[in-house]
């Protein structure tokens, strides 16, 4: 069974950086075609990719906030984490991962339950 | 403003067969698959349609869709009240506006 689980703080602060992440289990990252990515909503608003990483270590990134995040994964330890830089209100959003089995073209099959951050000082 | 183009909101009545479209581009739609989520009130989304017209296992035959140049559709037939949900629409975009992108979501109201 897949599962993801999204971790972090609930509320950070304007300027500060955000650290959230990605525990996942039942896949492997080093597996060929799987991807993580992250994906956030702010409350009743639509979805917004920001991020992905893959099998092979390599990393895509949402144009509009390509300078502001950074993805990362430690595949002994089942997790992918993603920073995001000088954090502002507008960033609050549930921030959730989801897996992509890109051979499979799977995209985002399984999300996690995601969790809500919100920006504010 | 989302890159994939959705309606705001759908609706029909039990039983009905409602249709929700997705407008996109020769950059995102028009040259790769589209996905279809379903989010029901207070969860994460969920796979609803991969490669524009596959169903994964558990999801019913009553959702299906489908694809034609760079517009893309999810059916539903014999509506049923536990459909309303939020429904957006995602494809790989070739462009500098990033890899993935997703419509603005519909929101279904079974009446």
């Amino acid at each position: 069974q897949v599962t993801l689980r999204e971790s972090g703080p609930a509320l950070v602060k304007p300027t500060q950086t955000l650290t959230l992440t990605c525990t996942f289990s039942g896949f492997s990252l080093s597996t060929s075609g799987m991807c993580v990515s992250w994906i956030r909503q702010p409350p009743g608003k639509a979805l917004e990719w920001l991020a992905l990483i893959d099998w092979d270590d390599d990393k895509y990134y949402s144009t509009s906030l390509k300078t502001r995040l950074t993805i990362s994964k430690d595949t002994s330890k089942n997790q992918v984490v993603l920073t995001m830089t000088n954090m502002d209100p507008v960033d609050t959003a549930t921030y959730y991962c989801a897996r992509s089995d890109w051979l499979s073209k799977l995209a985002f099959d399984i999300w996690g339950q995601g969790t809500m951050v919100t920006v504010s000082s | 403003q989302s890159v994939l183009t959705q309606p705001p909101s759908a609706s029909g009545t039990p039983g009905q067969r409602v249709t929700i479209s997705c407008s996109g581009s020769s950059s995102n739609i028009g040259s790769n698959y589209v996905y279809w989520y379903q989010q029901l009130p207070g969860t994460a989304p969920k796979l609803l349609i991969y490669r524009n017209n596959q169903r994964p296992s558990g999801v019913p035959d009553r959702f299906s869709g489908s694809k034609s140049g760079t517009s893309a559709s999810l059916a539903i037939s014999g509506l049923r009240s536990e459909d309303e949900a939020d429904y957006y629409c995602a494809a790989w975009d070739d462009s500098l506006s990033g890899l993935w992108v997703f419509g603005g979501g519909t929101k279904l109201t079974v009446l």
